[in-house]
């Protein structure tokens, strides 16, 4: 069965530091989306994307994130000058459509901001 | 402010039990909404998603959604100890199927 993978599966790295997470989203997939989750807190919304470009991006989507569909199957979030309340579970989605279907998330990426 | 509001629990219910999970919305305008699992440090996974009023079935799983009282729910009939997990349910507000979860609830099935 197809799925979404992302790598690494754990990140750490100091405070102000880049980071890329990648994630590969189901091959026939069109849309793609990014959410986080602290811990022991609600998974939520960053940003989606298709036809390379931003759909839709939440308030916590500022400055330092931006997105990327480098090739035909990679798509990452950069966080350019990490803090250390981005200490989170990065989760990648893919779907194929928009309106209808539904988002398959992939393991996830834990970032620990030192 | 957009809302998904869950019970957090813990709700525990005895093994073969029925497991009632609730959820209420804020937004009017929601049109889809789904249930996911997700068992400790893992992603969510779909259970099952709900577009129109009244019940919806499959397998064990029922969910059922009142659009005039902004409440969705989903019941887990025969729950087993593998059901214990955090069930999230989630929220389509724009219907541009980027989702808003609740908190979710935590559920232990005692065997």
């Amino acid at each position: 069965e197809p799925e979404v993978t992302q790598t690494p599966s754990h990140q750490v790295t100091q405070m102000g530091q880049e980071v890329i997470l990648r994630c590969v989203p189901i091959s026939n997939h069109l849309y793609f989306y990014w959410y986080r989750q602290i811990l022991g807190q609600k998974v939520e919304f960053l940003v989606s994307f298709y036809n390379n470009e931003i759909s839709e991006k939440s308030e916590i989507f500022d400055d330092q994130f931006s997105v990327e569909r480098p090739d035909g199957s990679n798509f990452t979030l950069k966080i350019r000058s990490t803090k250390l309340e981005d200490s989170a579970m990065y989760f990648c989605a893919s779907s194929f459509d928009r309106n209808t279907d539904t988002q398959y998330f992939g393991p996830g990426t834990r970032l620990t901001v030192l | 402010q957009k809302e998904v509001e869950q019970n957090s629990g813990p709700l525990s219910v005895p093994e073969g039990a029925i497991a009632s999970l609730n959820c209420t919305y804020s937004d009017r305008g929601s049109q889809s909404f789904f249930w996911y699992r997700q068992y400790s440090g893992k992603s969510p996974e779909l259970i099952m998603f709900i577009y129109s009023n009244g019940d919806k079935e499959d397998g064990r799983f029922t969910a059922q959604l009142n659009k005039a009282s902004q409440y969705v729910s989903l019941l887990i009939r025969d729950s087993q100890p593998s059901d214990s997990a955090t069930y999230l349910c989630a929220v389509d507000q724009t219907g541009a199927n980027n989702l808003f979860f609740g908190t979710g609830t935590r559920l232990t099935v005692i065997p």
